[in-house]
């Protein structure tokens, strides 16, 4: 079945340190992969996706990911994190082979604490 | 405005009334999603509009729960006898093609009391 996994429900960084939030798949094919931030009491704001071409993606605020295919990962990146990035992540994946139905397969979301 | 509107913000009813929330997508997106989240939670799909086909309403959890979406624009979802699980903030997003990011509304907060 068609899945997309968050391991860590939370993740505590230091500011100024290095961030990466994990998400990995399972879909067949080649996924169309997404990354979401949600502040609280907000909808989910488009951080970056990866549909095709280069594996490294670089989205809004600073931040980064990767698309690995051998290990079926879209990992969420940034080199220095902020106090202000301290949110809720979602990672989601679409398999492009679905034809017209475009329903996205989310993950359950990563809440980020950027300690000052 | 440029964005996924929702409407009320905030709902406060009783149980077992009916409630209606409103969603106006961005101009000329196709398709049309709603979802409910729980404080904190996840994603929980509940409905997707595309264009002139019929909608996957797959997600509704009940038959207390339907949508609908007038002449490709704006959708209302409508809640009947409301129940206290039913409380929750109910997202809108909307998409233009499909390997574009969905825009998501700030959402209604649905509290039943």
């Amino acid at each position: 079945a068609q899945s997309v996994a968050q391991p860590e429900d939370q993740v505590n960084v230091a500011e100024g340190n290095p961030l990466t939030v994990k998400c990995t798949y399972s879909v067949s094919g080649n996924p169309y992969l997404f990354w979401y931030v949600q502040y609280p009491n907000r909808g989910l704001q488009f951080l970056l996706k990866y549909i095709t071409g280069d594996n490294l993606v670089k989205g809004s605020y600073g931040f980064e990911a990767e698309f690995n295919k051998s290990q079926t990962s879209f990992h969420l990146k940034k080199p220095s994190a902020l106090v202000s990035d301290s949110a809720l992540y979602f990672c989601a994946v679409r398999d492009p082979n679905a034809g017209n139905n475009r329903k996205l397969i989310w993950g359950l979301g990563t809440s980020l604490a950027v300690n000052p | 405005g440029a964005g996924v509107s929702q409407s009320p913000s905030n709902k406060v009813t009783e149980k077992g009334k009916d409630v209606e929330l409103r969603c106006d997508p961005i101009s000329g997106h196709t398709a049309l999603y709603w979802y409910r989240q729980s404080l904190g939670q996840g994603l929980e799909f509940l409905i997707y509009f595309q264009g002139n086909s019929a909608p996957d309403k797959s997600g509704l959890p009940s038959d207390r729960f339907s949508a609908e979406r007038t002449g490709g624009s704006v959708s209302t979802l409508t809640i009947q006898r409301t129940q206290q699980e039913d409380s929750a903030v109910y997202l809108c997003a909307t998409q233009s093609y499909s390997n574009q990011p969905q825009h998501f509304g700030d959402g209604t907060r649905l509290s039943i009391l």
